[in-house]
């Protein structure tokens, strides 16, 4: 069976700090993958997606980036926090090559002070 | 660019009424639609699609009609409990690989 892992499940971090939050999948061979911001009850924004190792497309960058290093890992990271970047930030997989449904991962709530 | 609608933000029904929640699409090339349930403070987690091949789909209580003449799905909700309070979104794919296009999501409140 498949699961995802992201981490940390939670941060809270300063202004101007660096962050980066992990999703791996275990189960799946090369999976197309997703980061998703959700603001603080607020609607669903695609950041990233990659459907290959070491290519990741930008949908809205929000002044962080993504990383795909090996098949069933997945980064997002920034230099830089800013106090827009606080909400729950969310990883998904989906099987390549057909429409289907995405699993989520259980999510990171990050709290930018 | 294409969009889905949802175009109620918020639904509250009392128990063991039905609920409906509506979303429309644009992209006439759309075959997959999902829906997704979000419980406060969890993420999302996958409840029902439908596929463009067929117009109706039910799993248990919940239901989803598609009317692509209208490019136009809607989940049904029978017999609701109080489990069922959640943001339910819609999306439909669009493309290639497997892209969906999300709904801004509808608050349901099943009331005791």
């Amino acid at each position: 069976a498949q699961t995802i892992h992201q981490w940390p499940v939670a941060e809270i971090k300063a202004v101007g700090s660096p962050l980066s939050l992990g999703c791996t999948i275990k189960g799946k061979s090369s999976p197309n993958l997703y980061w998703y911001w959700q603001a603080t009850g607020g609607t669903l924004q695609q950041l990233f997606y990659s459907i290959t190792v070491g290519q990741v497309e930008s949908v809205v960058q929000l002044n962080l980036s993504a990383s795909r290093p090996k098949d069933d890992q997945f980064i997002l990271s920034t230099e830089k926090l800013l106090l827009s970047h606080s909400g729950f930030y969310l990883c998904a997989w989906s099987p390549t090559g057909e429409d289907s449904d995405y699993t989520f991962g259980s999510g990171t709530r990050l709290l930018v002070i | 660019g294409e969009k889905v609608e949802q175009h109620q933000s918020t639904l509250s029904v009392r128990e063991g009424d039905s609920a409906v929640i509506n979303c429309t699409y644009t992209d006439t090339a759309s075959s997959y639609f999902p829906w997704y349930k979000q419980e406060a403070g969890k993420s999302l987690h996958f409840v029902i699609d439908i596929r463009s091949n067929v117009d109706r789909k039910q799993s248990q209580r919940l239901t989803v009609l598609l009317d692509k003449k209208a490019k136009r799905f809607s989940l049904h909700i029978t017999a609701t409990q109080p489990e069922d309070s959640a943001i339910y979104f819609c999306a439909a794919s669009v493309g290639d690989n497997s892209k969906l296009i999300w709904g801004l999501g509808t608050s349901l409140v099943v009331n005791p």
